[in-house]
């Protein structure tokens, strides 16, 4: 069935230096839809980008992804990380009129000073 | 912006007890969802439903029974709650293939 795998469940950097969250696929559909949602302290899962094209950067609050389906890759960067990007991050996928989302195990990012 | 309302917002149980945990959405969205998220720890599907009067079961359904008596609201019960069913609990709604939209969690404590 299908899958999404984050292979870092902690990622600890320094304040300033660029941000990479890993995130790889697996579905027998041509045309997923992929996620990224960002989940702070005390709060609840929100969405922070969503792609279903091919090769296209999608940017929100300074974050971009760009959808491989050659590499079955959907990662998350940024620039330069702050403090306040400290949280959880989930990849998830989805495919046309499918039922649920398929979440990743989710990435802790910690930035710290 | 979707609107996804829970309640109630945090509720202490007591072993063997009944608990049922609501959901509201305004969104008209098809779809709603019952996750866990256990400290530290990911997202787990419970159950999830498509349309009114149906439900399916999600990952981890044992111990869990749901209800979607209309489109906008969708209920989790524990018939016997556990102290293993102590997390935080997250309904969300979505449509078709498109972004869900979660609710800002239950606290249960179960004592």
């Amino acid at each position: 069935g299908d899958s999404v795998t984050q292979t870092e469940g902690l990622v600890t950097l320094t304040e300033g230096l660029p941000v990479m969250l890993n995130c790889t696929y697996q579905t027998i559909y041509s045309n997923p839809f992929l996620f990224w949602y960002v989940q702070h302290l005390n709060e609840s899962p929100r969405l922070l980008l969503k792609s279903f094209t091919d090769n296209k950067r999608t940017e929100h609050q300074g974050f971009h992804a760009t959808l491989h389906k050659s590499s079955s890759s959907f990662h998350l960067q940024k620039s330069s990380a702050q403090l306040s990007d400290s949280a959880l991050y989930y990849c998830a996928l989805s495919n046309y009129n499918q039922g649920k989302l398929i979440f990743g195990q989710g990435t802790k990012l910690s930035i710290k000073p | 912006e979707a609107a996804v309302t829970q309640s109630p917002r945090s509720k202490v149980a007591v072993t063997g007890g009944k608990v049922t945990l609501s959901c509201h959405q305004t969104n008209n969205h098809d779809y709603m969802y019952w996750y866990r998220q256990d400290t530290g720890h990911g997202l787990r599907l419970i159950h999830y439903s498509y349309v009114a009067d149906s439900t399916e079961k999600g990952d981890i359904p044992d111990g869990y029974k749901a209800s979607r008596p209309s489109q906008e609201n969708f209920s989790l019960i524990l018939e016997l709650a556990s102290l293993s069913q102590t997390a935080v609990y997250f309904c969300a709604s979505r449509q078709s293939s498109y972004e869900q939209y979660f609710g800002p969690g239950t606290r249960l404590t179960v004592l």
